[in-house]
């Protein structure tokens, strides 16, 4: 059973244009991460959101944690290829942190 | 520079080898994790060290033994490793056990081929 739901699991884009990547659950994290890893490279931590209804904008990327706690979404305005890469969502719960499966994105120059 | 170092970054082993991955942190952190990546499939936890101490595993087959010498070091210990066993191995590092929020600082990862 999947406890972290990402969609959609591939996204090709061009250059300039907007996406949404969305990380569901039905359980209820005490906090949800995002990270990014590119090709050949180990994951790295984007944001942290801890509050219900948290919105966090780090540039071009905006994060926001659900009202419940239960789901997120990642927003990007203006898609670069340098935005290339497996995005991953990761949610706290009891102690322990848990992985979605990744949006691969793709974006074309 | 990651702060968590990893080697190799590449291994191919057949199932009879025995192997070693090593990972380093230099960040001063508590916890130690190891993860397996395999594709389209969600990050794996393995093992959690914190300070030193095995603080989980994760139902690992015993051909996977870690080891965790000081705060600074972890190993993964290959042995008699299957043909789906061959994923990429990431280690990672946090101040804190991941309950308490605690971001993970990741390495790049050993390729692993077993054929």
């Amino acid at each position: 059973t999947q406890l972290l739901e990402q969609s959609p699991q591939f996204l090709s884009i061009q250059e300039g244009e907007n996406l949404t990547v969305y990380c569901n659950s039905s359980s209820v994290f005490s906090s949800l991460q995002w990270y990014r890893q590119e090709p050949g490279e180990g994951p790295v931590l984007l944001v942290t959101v801890v509050t219900g209804g948290e919105v966090k904008k780090l540039k071009r990327l905006t994060f926001q944690f659900g009202d419940a706690r239960k789901d997120s979404s990642l927003h990007i305005t203006a898609a670069q290829p340098g935005d290339t890469g497996l995005y991953l969502c990761a949610g706290a719960k009891g102690g322990k942190l848990i992985f979605g499966q990744g949006t691969e994105l793709s974006v074309k120059p | 520079e990651t702060g968590v170092t990893q080697t190799p970054r590449h291994l191919v082993m057949g199932m009879t080898n025995k192997k070693s991955l090593k990972c380093e942190q230099h960040l001063g952190h508590n916890a130690m994790y190891w993860y397996k990546q395999s594709a389209k499939k969600p990050l794996e936890l393995m093992f959690v060290y914190s300070l030193e101490e095995r603080v989980e595993n994760n139902s690992v087959p015993s051909r996977f033994s870690p080891e965790c010498p000081n705060s600074s070091h972890l190993f993964l210990h290959l042995h008699t490793l299957q043909p789906e066993d061959s994923a990429l191995y990431l280690c990672a590092s946090s101040h804190r056990l991941t309950g308490m929020a605690s971001p993970l600082h990741f390495g790049n990862g050993t390729r692993l081929t077993v054929t």
